[in-house]
């Protein structure tokens, strides 16, 4: 079973701070997503990153794939309060068989205090 | 362009009863993954169809749970004789086409009360 450790599960900050969400595995995975979640909506997709090393940038989101595919980090900078929300990553396994299942990691709850 | 449509939104069924879960997948899109989302855990894959077909289908449940995806029309997920532990947020995603599963673009979801 290929699991992904998303932490921290929840994060409190205020409005211009900076924060950074990890996501670890001891699997390799083709490709990570990183979505978002509103409460009562499914999750919206913010990025993909497939290549080990790769680097996104979406505004103020910074998403980074790691060298070895094993890991992904989203750092936001200058959080504001429309940042609030469910952060979730998700993994294709590089190693499976089934090329559609993505396994979520547990979520991140971002609340950004004005 | 519409995206992915999940209906109904709501869906209230007593203990022994069918829920029928109905997904549009977004124009274009040929492939449908279903996931379910229980109060307090993540999202956890239950199966991926293609037209007429069923890919995989290992994080559904041995009973009770069916899936299909026909020529024609939505992708259904079907539950007989629900238990209360069948109470969850049911996710359709659809991806365009082979080698881009990647891309899975998700419905707002159907939220499955069993009472």
């Amino acid at each position: 079973t290929q699991l992904l450790e998303q932490s921290p599960q929840f994060l409190s900050i205020q409005e211009g701070e900076n924060l950074t969400v990890y996501c670890n595995s001891s699997s390799v995975f083709s490709s990570l997503q990183w979505y978002r979640q509103e409460p009562g909506e499914g999750p919206v997709l913010l990025v993909t990153v497939v290549t080990g090393g790769e680097v996104k940038k979406l505004k103020r989101l910074t998403f980074q794939f790691g060298d070895a595919r094993k890991d992904s980090s989203l750092h936001i900078t200058a959080a504001q309060p429309g940042d609030t929300g469910l952060y979730l990553c998700a993994g294709l396994y590089a190693g499976g068989t089934s090329y559609g299942k993505l396994t979520f990691g547990q979520g991140t709850i971002l609340t950004v205090h004005p | 362009n519409a995206g992915v449509m999940q209906n109904p939104r709501h869906l209230v069924r007593r203990r022994g009863q069918e829920a029928r879960l109905r997904c549009s997948p977004m124009k274009g899109h040929s492939h449908v993954y279903w996931y379910r989302q229980l109060p307090e855990e993540g999202l956890k894959f239950m199966v991926y169809l293609q037209k007429e077909n069923i890919i995989d289908e290992s994080g559904m449940p041995k009973e009770r749970f069916s899936a299909e995806f026909p020529k024609e029309g939505p992708s259904i997920l079907r539950i007989q004789q629900v238990v209360r532990g069948d109470s969850a947020a049911y996710f359709c995603a659809s991806s365009p086409q082979a080698g881009r599963h990647h891309e899975q673009y998700f419905g707002p979801g159907t939220r499955l009360t069993v009472t």
